[in-house]
């Protein structure tokens, strides 16, 4: 499975657009880009994933470049609750071995 | 659904005990893993599971053992406590992987303290 790079941390301002880079310049055909967050000390949470195209749920959105070399996790309106890290992760269907880097400590400051 | 439920939530060993991580999934899948998670980092995988009765060894597998006789649990068995195993551990659980790939559901882990 490809690896990701990501910045270790960020600041976001309450109620503002938070966005999440995550370059996966390795990542091949059948890769899919998948977002998960930890919050504190709980257990991971699955955000969203995708293949070639944007997607939206209602927590958050995923870009995709074209290329697929890069992608970008939006949450539109931060919360004080969205404050976590957020680890980007590359898996082809079926994937075993999937590699949890260090993520993104996001803060989100009032 | 209870969804991945850990027991215990905490425990304490003294170096050169036993004891198993329980992890058992209500959702049906047929995927399992343990990942474990060391201060300030990532998550590491030690061990996974396709289905009842295979298993296979992840990223960090050495002083561990696993076993899958149902498709609902998945205990991880540690030997011989030691120190470099004071970590928190994950348990997790996915769809057969199929379609759209393998979303994992992870449970709220298990704090353990080797000293």
């Amino acid at each position: 499975d490809a690896k990701t790079t990501q910045p270790p941390s960020m600041d976001c301002a309450e109620g503002r657009a938070a966005n999440l880079p995550c370059n996966h310049s390795t990542i091949s055909g059948n890769e899919y880009v998948y977002w998960y967050r930890q919050i504190h000390s709980q257990g991971p949470q699955y955000i969203i994933h995708g293949l070639k195209n944007n997607e939206t749920n209602e927590m958050a959105s995923l870009i995709i470049t074209e290329d697929r070399k890069s992608s970008t996790l939006i949450l539109p309106h931060a919360t004080l609750r969205d404050t976590a890290v957020y680890y980007c992760i590359v898996s082809r269907t079926g994937g075993f071995k999937t590699i949890f880097g260090a993520g993104t400590r996001l803060f989100v400051k009032a | 659904n209870a969804g991945v439920t850990q027991t215990p939530k905490f425990r304490i060993l003294k170096i050169g005990q036993s004891m198993t991580l329980q992890c058992t999934q209500d959702m049906n899948h047929n995927y399992m893993y343990w990942y474990r998670q060391d201060p300030g980092m990532g998550l590491k995988l030690i061990y996974y599971s396709v289905g009842a009765g295979i298993t296979d060894k992840g990223e960090v597998p050495n002083g561990y053992n696993v076993s899958r006789s149902t498709t609902e649990d998945f205990p991880l068995r540690l030997e011989l406590a030691a120190p470099s195993q004071t970590s928190v551990y994950f348990c997790a659980s996915s769809y057969s992987g199929a379609g759209a790939g393998d979303t994992q559901y992870f449970g709220p882990g298990t704090r353990l303290t080797v000293l």
